[in-house]
């Protein structure tokens, strides 16, 4: 039982290069989640997912797009990357809404864009 | 404003010492409280979960909700080496599926 994992762990991408954040979760979990976490910014939602084939955007959503195409697959793509999305991204996952909703999250992704 | 306010930090303290986090928050719908531990180049878990107000211990770690002054706090007591990391309070609405973090607060505690 592997929880959350993300890939790549690192990346080094160029301004307006492209990339594709890969989550696998393996608990049968209905709602996933990206964040990113910039110094003392905490934890911001970037785009979720409710089930199969459902997305939705969450507080900073501009410059990234997501895609559920599997149940235990969640995609985080950058189009053309910007410094600006130079961060540490993490992906969570729970079986809950409301009450319930402990979040299992992956180790994270760290990315540079020069 | 932002809806769940923290303060980051670094808050250093000498191991032993009882420790105070804090969140303040605007939105009067948040039902569940949440507090998760983050260690250094690691996800965040989940380490004290709250509902509405009151309080909540276990172990060296007591979690207290006052909904009416919009304020929840995690205390740690006998604080350890160990418990050096990042703490982010987070919160939900009843039938919510996301939650709000803060900021997150970097505790150090020294030996």
């Amino acid at each position: 039982n592997a929880g959350v994992t993300q890939t790549p762990k690192f990346r080094v991408l160029k301004t307006g290069q492209s990339m594709t954040l890969l989550c696998a979760q393996d608990m049968n979990h209905e709602y996933m989640y990206w964040y990113r976490q910039d110094p003392g910014m905490g934890l911001r939602l970037i785009h979720y997912s409710v089930g199969e084939g459902t997305t939705a955007k969450g507080e900073v959503p501009d410059g990234y797009n997501v895609s559920r195409l599997k149940k235990q697959n969640f995609l985080l793509g950058l189009e053309s990357a910007a410094p600006s999305q130079t961060s540490v991204y993490f992906c969570a996952s729970t079986g809950w809404r409301g009450a319930y909703n402990e979040q299992f999250f992956g180790p994270g992704t760290r990315l540079t864009v020069l | 404003q932002k809806e769940v306010e923290q303060d980051p930090g670094p808050l250093s303290v000498p191991e032993g010492a009882i420790v105070s986090l804090n969140c303040t928050y605007s939105n009067s719908a948040f039902q569940y409280f949440m507090w998760y531990r983050q260690y250094s180049r690691k996800g965040p878990e989940l380490l004290m979960y709250t509902y509405s107000s009151g309080n909540k211990e276990d172990g060296r770690f007591t979690a207290q909700v006052d909904k009416s002054s919009k304020y929840i706090s995690l205390f740690i007591r006998d604080s350890q080496p160990s418990d050096s990391a990042t703490y982010l309070c987070a919160m939900i609405e009843e039938y919510g599926n996301k939650l709000v973090f803060g900021a997150g607060t970097i505790l150090r505690v020294k030996s």
